[in-house]
């Protein structure tokens, strides 16, 4: 099965802009969760969604925004961009039970902001 | 004080040695996984536990529900286990949040 893909890999943009992040689960998964990652706060949980429904959200503004798609796949927005969204922005999926589930993540999307 | 905490921070060991890895949380949780992370790259999912103790390789994984603490060893380590290690914790219920301790960073020297 092909892993977790995320698009795209790299991402520079200015404040005040808003940029759109994609991730594409492994094929069966139904549950899309995601991360931000940065060196001070670590990894932060944002969002997780479940058949195409919010399910679970983090203490994140609402500039960050997300959704997910019949077809499992999930996009991820951020409006109004800081200095401080500067980040590795992780997605990861699952088959969505909590007791079980296994996060298999993807390689991630590089944002800066200028 | 955070939800999860992890020690040490940083660990330097020299090939072959026998290493451990700490976590401790404070809430109630229906699972606890360990990542890792290699410099610059993604996160592999290694273990999730529930109770008990798992083993994979040269890595195995213990929980103990009631003093809400985990540890991971890996035995005869190798330079190519230095990575960042990353303990989380899944409440119980139905909140599918994973909250993360802040990283241990393993070097491990030839």
């Amino acid at each position: 099965k092909a892993g977790v893909t995320q698009t795209p890999r790299y991402l520079i943009k200015t404040r005040g802009q808003q940029v759109t992040l994609s991730c594409s689960p492994i094929s069966g998964h139904r549950s899309v969760s995601w991360y931000q990652q940065t060196p001070g706060q670590g990894l932060q949980f944002l969002f997780e969604y479940f058949s195409e429904t919010q399910r679970n959200k983090g203490n994140f503004p609402g500039r960050f925004s997300g959704r997910q798609f019949s077809n499992s796949r999930s996009e991820m927005n951020v409006s109004t961009l800081e200095l401080g969204d500067s980040a590795l922005y992780l997605c990861a999926s699952g088959d969505g039970q909590p007791s079980t589930d296994t996060q298999y993540f993807g390689p991630g999307t590089r944002l800066t902001v200028l | 004080k955070n939800e999860v905490e992890q020690s040490p921070q940083n660990l330097t060991a020299q090939e072959g040695e026998f290493i451990t890895i700490n976590c401790s949380y404070s809430v109630g949780i229906s699972a606890l996984h360990w990542l890792q992370q290699h410099p610059g790259g993604g996160i592999v999912s290694l273990f999730m536990l529930s109770s008990g103790k798992k083993k994979h390789g040269r890595l195995i994984a213990t929980i103990n529900i009631q003093e809400k603490h985990s540890s991971l060893h890996i035995t005869a380590s190798h330079p190519r286990d230095s990575a960042v290690y990353i303990c989380a914790v899944r409440r119980g219920g139905s909140n599918y949040k994973l909250t993360f301790g802040k990283g241990t960073l393993l070097t491990v020297n030839p």
